[in-house]
């Protein structure tokens, strides 16, 4: 079956310091990836998204390479700042229900605090 | 309104009690989902409802009881639950048929069985 493996966290940076939460993927088909960040009390927010292989979705600062031939979606910011604490997930859509209600398959979430 | 509004944002609850959680999606999707957030535990799917069709039960417990009665609401109905069902309940809406299927998140329902 289709899964999503993400870096266990938590992490730890200082401002202004480089960021990469790395995520693998394992799927049957040609999937869609996606980020998401989540704030503390909060739902789910989509960060950013990519739909085929080498595509880079981008959004407030924030980059992900959809990497076919290493099946990775790893996410980077060049300068993070105290309000980019939040938990982020990757997860990818299910290529086998076409037209229909896709479910997404979530890694396990990567805790992200950011000191001033 | 605006996205997907989930009420209430906090319950407390016995075991023997029964109550509800509403979302309601303000998007024009077609589909909507309910998921189980439990500390240090990955995002549980529980239920996919499709152009308000049940299409998805991840063996889910029977205590738990979902409802669809249009394609922008979505309740779930508690019963006799456990202290082990305490979590944040969120639910999510998509536009099924659509390419790429992102789902928009609600600010989930956070859930206390005492």
């Amino acid at each position: 079956g289709n899964s999503v493996t993400q870096m266990e966290g938590p992490v730890t940076l200082s401002e202004e310091a480089f960021l990469t939460i790395n995520c693998t993927y394992t799927a049957t088909g040609y999937p869609s990836l996606f980020w998401y960040v989540q704030y503390p009390g909060e739902g789910l927010q989509l960060l950013l998204k990519a739909t085929k292989a080498d595509d880079k979705g981008s959004n407030k600062g924030f980059e992900a390479t959809y990497r076919k031939e290493t099946t990775s979606f790893h996410l980077e910011k060049g300068s993070v700042q105290v309000s980019d604490s939040a938990v982020y997930f990757c997860a990818l859509s299910d290529p086998l229900y076409s037209g229909s209600a896709r479910q997404l398959t979530f890694g396990s979430g990567t805790q992200l605090t950011v000191l001033p | 309104e605006t996205g997907v509004t989930q009420t209430p944002r906090h319950l407390v609850m016995g075991m023997t009690n029964k109550k509800s959680l509403k979302c309601e999606q303000h998007l024009g999707h077609n589909a909507m989902y309910w998921y189980k957030q439990s500390a240090k535990k990955p995002l549980e799917l529980m239920f996919v409802y499709n152009f308000k069709e049940q299409t998805e039960n991840n063996s889910v417990p029977s205590r738990f009881s979902p409802e669809c009665p249009n394609s922008s609401h979505l309740f779930l109905h508690l019963h006799t639950l456990q202290p082990e069902d305490s979590a944040l309940y969120l639910c999510a809406s998509s536009q099924a048929g659509r390419d790429h299927y992102e789902q928009y998140f609600g600010p989930g329902t956070r859930l206390t069985v005492t």
